[in-house]
């Protein structure tokens, strides 16, 4: 079965660093690009960031440039993103999504989402 | 940084039509897709590269395009479809993606 399935909820606080995963499985991983998706509570999705697990080839939208890290293990499948140092504004559901073949944009398959709360 | 401007909300009676639009000033040269995200759930692609249906979303679900305005179109509308609805694109040169703001839809 194809699917994405995220690491699960974290509680973490201020200033502590975190880094969530992504499994790949029923498709090669190396040949689609792999993105992040923010959705604060209450909130809309936000794009954060792509990569190509291939050559790793990394894009950021500009309001997560330097926030954040996005990286891939090809030997295990899995992508992550990465945060040095958490803020209360991280507090959110971040979920994996994979666009289509041969697309950079447009995500038709998403994982289930990890929640992360930051919190003193 | 680039943006997707889509209305907060819109409403409409079952049996009847629903658009709703997304701007943005790069749509003319970069594909939109859009997505239906139901309360608790992930979101779902509902239409790719502007006007194509994947496998499994009823024909009632459409996508439109003039300059640099998008419409998704829902004929017919179920009870079914009271959820939030995303367009998305990436910025001109495509390096980077963007989301509207969401649109929640409500069945009257």
């Amino acid at each position: 079965e194809v699917q994405l399935v995220q690491s699960g909820a974290e509680v973490k606080k201020p200033g502590e660093s975190l880094k969530i995963s992504c499994k790949v499985s029923g498709y090669s991983f190396i040949s689609y690009w792999l993105g992040w998706v923010r959705q604060m509570p209450g909130k809309g999705l936000e794009w954060m960031g792509i990569i190509y697990p291939a050559d790793s080839d990394t894009r950021y939208s500009p309001s997560f440039q330097g926030q954040v890290t996005i990286s891939a293990d090809k030997s295990i499948s899995t992508a992550y993103l990465q945060w040095s140092s958490l803020k209360a504004s991280d507090t959110a559901l971040y979920y994996c999504a994979r666009p289509g073949v041969g697309a950079v944009h447009g995500f038709d398959l998403w994982g289930q989402g990890t929640m992360v709360t930051v919190s003193s | 940084s680039y943006e997707l401007t889509q209305p907060p909300s819109v409403s409409v009676s079952p049996g009847q039509t629903a658009r709703i639009t997304c701007s943005g000033d790069a749509l003319p040269k970069q594909y939109v897709y859009w997505y239906q995200q139901r309360p608790g759930q992930a979101p779902v692609q509902v239409i790719y590269k502007d006007n194509e249906r994947p496998s499994g979303i009823p024909e009632r679900f459409s996508g439109s395009s003039s300059g640099t305005t998008v419409t998704l179109t829902i004929s017919g509308v179920q009870a079914e479809d009271e959820a939030d609805y995303y367009c998305q694109s990436a910025d001109s040169s495509g390096t980077y993606g963007v989301f509207g703001g969401g649109t929640k839809l409500t069945v009257l």
